[in-house]
């Protein structure tokens, strides 16, 4: 069974770009959710989807945004980039519920 | 917002040494999990405890959640080399499963 896929692995961006990340869950699997991880902040949560709808959101502004499609495939784009926005962002499937989590490798967003 | 402090941040220890992680908080959660992250890769789960005063063991690994369920530990005897990572403890905050908010995480080096 493979497991979660996200793509691309590595980003480089300048402010003001926008930039759109991909996660394949695993097979079966409804629910995505989404993390940033950064040095001084950690792993923090960003939104979770559930059959194409945004059950849970985050602390995080409007420029970060998601999408899930029928396939149960997510996508986050993040609008008008910051410096800060430099981060690994990690994408996790499982069948929702109470049921474990499996996380991606995670996509590295660096931001010039 | 639900808090979760880890302790200690860094642990570097030699091969046959014992350590403790501790995960503390002042909310009540309805479940913990900890994982254990690996450079360029994304964490991966090693048990969830659900229950006040639950102890769970995973081989030299013993987890323990506290009564009051605000905070839990990750006891590794005899450690080795291969359990080199970053250990984080993750608390389940609408217990719905998806929406984790995390510890600072502990990063664990140890030399043979």
């Amino acid at each position: 069974k493979a497991g979660v896929t996200q793509t691309p692995r590595y980003l480089i961006k300048t402010r003001g770009q926008q930039v759109t990340l991909s996660c394949s869950p695993i097979s079966g699997h409804r629910s995505v959710s989404w993390y940033q991880q950064t040095p001084g902040q950690g792993l923090q949560f960003l939104f979770e989807y559930f059959s194409e709808t945004q059950r849970n959101k985050g602390n995080f502004p409007g420029r970060f945004s998601g999408r899930q499609f029928s396939n149960s495939r997510s996508e986050m784009n993040v609008s008008t980039l910051e410096l800060g926005d430099s981060a690994l962002y990690l994408c996790a499937s499982s069948l929702g519920g109470l049921n474990e989590q499996f996380f991606g490798p995670g996509t590295r967003l660096t931001v010039l | 917002t639900q808090l979760l402090e880890q302790s200690p941040q860094f642990l570097s220890i030699q091969e046959g040494e014992n350590l403790t992680v501790y995960c503390n908080s002042s909310s009540v959660f309805s479940s913990l999990q900890w994982y254990r992250q690996e450079p360029g890769e994304g964490p991966v789960l090693l048990v969830t405890v659900v229950t006040g005063g639950e102890v769970k063991k995973l081989k030299r690994l013993t987890f323990q959640f506290g009564d009051a369920r605000k905070d839990s530990s990750l006891h590794i005897t005899a450690a080795q080399p291969g359990d080199t990572g970053l250990y984080l403890c993750a608390g389940d905050a609408n217990n719905a499963g998806n929406m984790l908010t995390f510890g600072g995480g502990t990063r664990l080096m140890v030399k043979p």
